[in-house]
This record gives C-alpha cells, sequence and structure tokens, in this order.
C-alpha cells in the first residue's frame, strides 16, 4: 500500500547505545523530515532532505545523523543514545504541487533510553 | 522566538457547543498555514493549507480562516469523534520546513 512507514514502532534502549530509526515513503515525494514530539515543546524539526543526498539541520540536530541515498528511505541515527533523547519520533514526507508543500506523516516510533 | 503561537492550550466543550482555535504567527513572508489533526498515539493528519488573507476552507464540520496575523479553526456542533489535538504550522518564505505551534487539545464531551 502507498503511504509512508516507520519502523520500529517501540523501541526501548540503554543509554550509549547507537539506535537507527527507519522511515519509508512509496509517493516519491522529494522532502522528507524528521521530527521529534515532546510534551510542551510540540514538534521539532530535527533533520531534512530534499532529495537524495541532500540533507540539512533542523532546530535540534546534535547527537542525530541523517542519511538518504535512496529517494524512499531517510534512517535517522541515535550516534550515542541519551535520556534526553527519550520522545516519539515523526517522519513525514512531500512534495511540491503548484505552491503546495503540506507535510504527510507517518505514524511514529516511540523511542526510551533508559 | 515563537512563531506560531496556539490558543488555548486546551478547550473542553459539550457535544454541539461551537467553538474557535487560534493560530498567531510570525513570519516574515507567509508561503503557507497548515492545519493538521493528531489523534493519541498517532502521526499527524494534514487538514487544510491557507495561503493569503481572506481564505477559507472548509471540511465537515470545520471552517479554517486566515488574516494577516492569525488563523482560526472553527468547529461546529462538535461531536465526540472531533476530539483531538489540533496542529498549526507555518511555512517561511524562502524556507522549506515547516514550523509548528504546540497544538490545542480539543475534548468533545457527549
Amino acid at each position: 500500500d502507498a503511504g509512508i512507514t516507520q519502523s520500529p514502532r517501540y523501541k526501548i534502549t540503554e543509554t550509549g547505545r547507537q539506535v537507527t530509526l527507519m522511515c519509508h515513503q512509496t509517493w516519491s515525494h522529494s522532502y522528507m523530515f524528521w521530527y521529534r514530539q515532546d510534551l510542551g515543546h510540540g514538534l521539532r524539526l530535527i533533520y531534512y532532505s530534499a532529495a537524495a543526498d541532500i540533507t540539512d539541520k533542523g532546530e535540534v540536530s546534535d547527537g542525530y545523523v541523517v542519511s538518504r541515498s535512496k529517494t524512499e528511505n531517510f534512517p535517522l541515527t541515535l550516534e550515542s543514545a541519551t535520556r534526553s533523547q527519550t520522545s516519539v519520533y515523526f517522519c513525514a514526507s512531500s512534495d511540491r504541487r503548484g505552491r503546495s508543500y503540506e507535510q504527510y506523516f507517518g505514524p511514529g516510533t516511540r523511542l526510551t533510553v533508559t | 522566538e515563537d512563531q506560531v503561537t496556539q490558543s488555548p492550550e486546551a478547550l473542553r466543550l459539550q457535544e454541539g457547543e461551537s467553538s474557535s482555535l487560534n493560530c498567531s504567527y510570525t513570519v516574515s513572508g507567509l508561503r503557507g498555514l497548515f492545519w493538521y489533526r493528531q489523534d493519541p498515539g498517532k502521526g499527524p493528519e494534514f487538514l487544510f493549507t491557507l495561503y493569503s488573507a481572506g481564505e477559507e476552507k472548509e471540511k465537515e464540520r470545520l471552517k479554517a480562516t486566515l488574516t494577516k496575523k492569525e488563523s482560526f479553526l472553527h468547529i461546529t456542533a462538535p461531536k465526540p469523534e472531533d476530539s483531538a489535538t489540533y496542529l498549526c504550522a507555518v511555512r517561511d518564505s524562502g524556507n522549506t520546513p515547516l514550523v509548528f505551534g504546540k497544538g490545542t487539545r480539543l475534548s468533545v464531551i457527549a
């Protein structure tokens, strides 16, 4: 089915471990985004990508790494997880239709760092 | 500096009691104001995009309007299934990523 999927949906890891969250979209959208959502902060942008091999930092990029070798995939890696990275992570994608840039979101990954 | 402020943070309505949610924004050149609905445990779901002052869009019991400084999401005769968090976001001139407000948590009681 077409859409945007994230895996895993839930993850528990320990401080200091490397964790990779996966995001896959079937729309061939150019843009992909990673957000984290925390109580009191709303959605905050971590990284985004305008196309394969093009990525840019967002508001809260420290401690995160992304890559985009294929248009449909945009993995997010926490190089050495910290408790402050416990959050719900959402991936989104968008494409330009005229002047429209609405983003479509995945179901989220709930990450707990112990 | 907050670019998008939503109010109220939470709103509790009786079924059928119409009300409005507010989204005020400060951007240099608005390239779009977006409304999303988010249910617990799910990703945000796109509702509307507004581009210029005076524009209005409707979907079922929801109507979004836009002025030069704010947007309103009007909910007419809400039902319990309208309960959700409603998020507002803006796209600034020259920037692709959206900037989100913190949302309004709406509860509609039967």
